[in-house]
């Protein structure tokens, strides 16, 4: 596509329950990233994904998290048994090659209550 | 590990102003930079980025950057500024490792008045 989609753009979900976040690059894209954004706070790096193997994911928080990517394209980040302080902005960003800059999504905006 | 400070978390401007945004990175070896703008409720877009050449750089929206590595500043500059510049912006450091991730700083949210 045009630009890097994310779905849903909000999501509001119970304490306890689990939560997929989906992210479509840009098509041929072959670098794929998630990142967090607090309240008030910077980006928090979560997973790369180079093709559809993730050669680093020392950003994922717990073992609550986990994020695929299929096809070497749209990719999915499960949250399970969500806690209040899961809340926040979830962006993923697509690259032919990170070092010259990423593309953002407009992010999907999670609120546990 | 790689790092970046944003000192500043808010300024605010008058229109027409100019504008100066500081960024302090630690890096190991020659750096990747970027700026990147956020408008509320949106994703972040480049503004610009430095890898090698000149050190001043040209970006979108008549912005640009000025690579400093005695100083390991990379500070984003605009003349004049314009109401619809008011957003966060955040600079960011990278690649780190064999990843490529990009490591951003906090942010600084620019106000501007009429």
């Amino acid at each position: 596509g045009a630009g890097v989609s994310q779905s849903p753009s909000n999501k509001v979900t119970e304490k306890g329950k689990d939560v997929e976040l989906r992210c479509d690059p840009i098509s041929g894209h072959t670098a794929l990233y998630w990142y967090r954004q607090r309240l008030g706070q910077g980006l928090e790096f979560l997973i790369y994904f180079q093709g559809n193997s993730a050669p680093d994911k020392s950003g994922l928080p717990s073992d609550r998290f986990s994020a695929e990517r299929t096809g070497e394209s749209v990719s999915t980040l499960t949250i399970q048994r969500t806690q209040q302080e899961d809340s926040a902005v979830y962006l993923c960003a697509s690259s032919l090659d990170g070092r010259y800059g990423y593309t953002f999504g407009s992010g999907t905006r999670l609120t546990v209550v | 590990a790689q790092s970046v400070t944003q000192p500043d978390i808010h300024i605010t401007v008058s229109e027409g102003a100019s504008l100066e945004l500081r960024c302090n990175y630690s890096y190991g070896a020659t750096p990747y930079l970027f700026w990147y703008v956020q408008s509320p409720g949106q994703g972040l877009q480049l503004l610009l980025k430095y890898f090698s050449g000149d050190t001043l750089v040209q970006g979108i929206k008549g912005f640009e950057a000025e690579f400093k590595r005695s100083q390991s500043s990379f500070n984003l500059r605009k003349p004049s500024v314009h109401w619809s510049d008011a957003a966060e912006y955040f600079c960011a450091v990278g690649p780190q490792g064999g990843s490529e991730k990009l490591v951003f700083g906090k942010g600084t949210k620019l106000t501007v008045n009429p």
